[in-house]
């Protein structure tokens, strides 16, 4: 299996730009999570989502956030309009269930808004 | 007061010495404990998995669960430059909830 694949693996955008990051889970997984990762803040869970569901959102920051999961093998993460404080390592993870053990990450959409 | 918490580092040793990583947590009720090892640029891959109390052992890695204390630890022995990593613990509270992550570097 490919693992969990995530486009684009950088991006360097202007503040105030919609940014789109895209996320194919691992076939047959029926969570999918997205997590941020920041040097201040460490890595936390933006929201995630059961057979395409979204299940818990409190973590995403704001409205400019917003994720959709179209189909059980597609995700996205959208912000509009970006700042620079959303300057990044976005990450896109699948489980077969919701518990700890079975979870893969992968391996980073990294955000710079300038 | 956070959920887990863990110091940042960074940690550095030279090979071959026995490295012990360390995080606390919030709640005596938590059960489940984790700890992954992140690459440089890479996502976080799960290490270490325990239940409840004690000790779990995988070759070089030792998982230890202290819930009196609310302490776990990660022990590396013989650590190798390949040990050189990002090592975040994670406790399952309804969701995976990581510590900050220590920054590891073993110097040949």
């Amino acid at each position: 299996d490919a693992g969990v694949i995530q486009s684009p693996r950088h991006e360097v955008t202007e503040m105030g730009q919609e940014v789109t990051l895209r996320c194919k889970p691992i076939s047959g997984h029926d969570y999918l999570f997205w997590y941020r990762q920041t040097m201040m803040r460490g890595l936390e869970l933006l929201i995630y989502f059961n057979n395409n569901v979204p299940i818990d959102d409190s973590g995403m920051p704001e409205d400019r956030f917003s994720a959709k999961m179209p189909n059980a093998s597609f995700s996205t993460l959208k912000i509009q309009p970006s700042e620079p404080r959303d300057s990044a390592v976005y990450f896109c993870a699948s489980s077969v269930d919701v518990s700890g053990n079975t979870i893969y990450f992968g391996e980073g959409s990294w955000l710079t808004v300038v | 007061q956070k959920e887990v918490e863990q110091d940042p580092g960074p940690l550095s040793v030279p090979e071959g010495a026995i490295v012990s990583l360390n995080c606390t947590y919030s709640n005596s009720a938590f059960q489940y404990f984790m700890w992954y090892r992140q690459y440089s640029r890479k996502g976080p891959e799960l290490l270490m998995y325990t239940y409840s109390s004690g000790n779990k052992e995988d070759g070089r890695f030792t998982a230890q669960v202290d819930k009196s204390s609310k302490y776990i630890s990660l022990f590396i022995r013989d650590s190798q430059p390949s040990d050189s990593a990002t090592y975040l613990c994670a406790i399952w509270d309804q969701k995976l909830v990581f510590g900050q992550g220590t920054r590891l570097t073993i110097n040949p």
